[in-house]
């Protein structure tokens, strides 16, 4: 069964330095997320993304971050100017439609740990 | 934005007793209520979902109920078992945004 694949899967960096989160999504998904996860707290979502462009983002999603598509199969999050705060799981995650369609379940990598130091 | 409460935090059951998990959620126009599991260090798994078409779905000992009027849904395990360990996470969104709000979660052991 295809799988949403992410690297690297633990990351560790200084603060202030930039970081980018690699995601490869189901192939024929349409659909991209990232999600974060603060140890032993909630899944937040931080934006989505469809037809090379930002569909929604969240709060959290300020001007530190951005995302992109580079290529056909890698989607990326990037992180400007760490701050010990951006300490946490990052999820990928895509899905075959929108939340418009029936085939919206929304597919998870296993994550990538970030640790700002 | 949407806004989702989630209780218990933690949940203890014997093994073969049955665990239920609410949620409530806050914004109306919400009508997609997907279940994750998530087992320590993995990521979220989809166990269930319920559009707001339905009342009530199924899947073997999995159930999820929605009360669209009240705002609230539920999740119900039977006879549980030591593998249902783990955290369990509600989430709502609509079919209008692709921003999919999770609740806090809730840590359900099952003892043997």
């Amino acid at each position: 069964e295809p799988e949403v694949t992410q690297t690297p899967s633990h990351q560790v960096t200084q603060m202030g330095q930039e970081v980018i989160l690699r995601c490869v999504p189901i192939s024929n998904h349409l659909y991209f997320y990232w999600y974060r996860q603060i140890l032993g707290q909630k899944v937040e979502f931080l934006v989505s993304f469809y037809n090379n462009e930002i569909s929604e983002k969240s709060e959290i999603f300020d001007d530190q971050f951005s995302v992109e598509r580079p290529d056909g199969s890698n989607f990326t999050l990037k992180i400007r100017s760490t701050k010990l705060e951006d300490s946490a799981m990052y999820f990928c995650a895509s899905s075959y439609t929108g939340l418009a369609g029936s085939s919206d379940t929304q597919y998870f990598g296993p994550g990538t740990r970030l640790t700002v130091l | 934005g949407e806004n989702v409460e989630q209780h218990p935090s933690t949940l203890s059951v014997q093994e073969g007793d049955s665990a239920v998990i609410k949620c409530t959620y806050s914004d109306s126009a919400s009508n997609y209520f997907p279940w994750y599991k998530q087992e320590l260090g993995k990521r979220p798994q989809l166990i269930i979902d319920i559009r707001s078409n339905v009342g009530e779905k199924k899947d073997q000992r999995i159930a999820v109920t929605l009360n669209k009027t009240a705002k609230h849904f539920s999740l119900h395990i039977t006879e549980t078992q030591p593998e249902d360990s783990a955290v369990y996470f509600c989430a709502a969104s609509s079919y209008n945004n692709n921003d999919m709000r999770f609740g806090a979660g809730t840590r359900l052991t099952v003892k043997p």
